[in-house]
């Protein structure tokens, strides 16, 4: 089945520092990613949609400038946290559309826990 | 716009009895449904999909599910509850505009030995 990879599994930086979470679908071209982030005990959030070669499209409430969403190829697309701060520790899970399919499922990453000293 | 309400936050069942999970949607038109499951610290595992075609949908591990159209409803089902079921249950729904996923608010499913 279609695979989705996160990296790094889990993080711990100092705020006021950045840190990047790669999205990788392995046996796919997923022409859509998405990244959620979920806090303890909680649901999904979807934070960003990201479209390969295109600028992401990010819900409301979400700042764009502290989270920075590439997507350079079909398959990768990277989230940066920029200026961490202890609020923005959760664990952040992307998933992965595949184009190629009927479009309706998604493969989900296994998350990345992200804790800011 | 189209939504899903997880009916129950927590469901607790001895293992080997039936295990219950209610989900209701709210949709302009006929929706595609999915059930997750999340394990502790872990990423989400699809355990079954409707996507318009047989009601009744089943899934991987024993689960089940019916599409039921007059009460706006897709429970999921599994006979006999195991140990391994213990987890974070999530009821989906896609939209077919932008692919986007509305998650309920979930159920911890715990099973007593």
């Amino acid at each position: 089945g279609a695979v989705v990879s996160q990296h790094p599994s889990w993080v711990i930086c100092k705020s006021g520092t950045s840190v990047k979470i790669e999205c990788r679908s392995l046996d796919f071209q997923a022409t859509t990613m998405f990244w959620y982030r979920q806090f303890p005990k909680q649901s999904l959030m979807l934070m960003a949609t990201s479209n390969e070669g295109s600028k992401a499209t990010y819900e409301q409430g979400v700042e764009k400038d502290k989270f920075l969403i590439n997507h350079a190829s079909l398959t990768l697309s990277t989230l940066t946290v920029t200026s961490a701060h202890p609020e923005d520790s959760s664990f952040y899970i992307c998933s992965a559309r595949d184009g190629a399919g009927d479009g309706y499922e998604q493969y989900f990453g296994p998350g990345t826990r992200l804790t800011v000293t | 716009a189209q939504s899903v309400t997880q009916l129950d936050s927590h469901v607790s069942v001895s293992e080997g009895t039936p295990v219950l999970l209610r989900c209701n949607y709210s949709s302009s038109y006929s929706p595609s449904l999915f059930w997750y499951v999340q394990h502790p610290n872990k990423g989400l595992q699809l355990l079954l999909k409707y996507t318009s075609a047989a009601t009744l949908v089943k899934g991987i591990n024993g689960f089940e599910a019916e599409f039921k159209k007059s009460e706006t409803s897709f429970h999921l089902t599994k006979p006999s509850a195991h140990m391994s079921d213990a987890a974070e249950y999530f009821c989906v729904v896609i939209s077919y505009y932008d692919y986007k996923l509305s998650f309920g608010a979930g159920t911890t499913v715990t099973v007593r030995a």
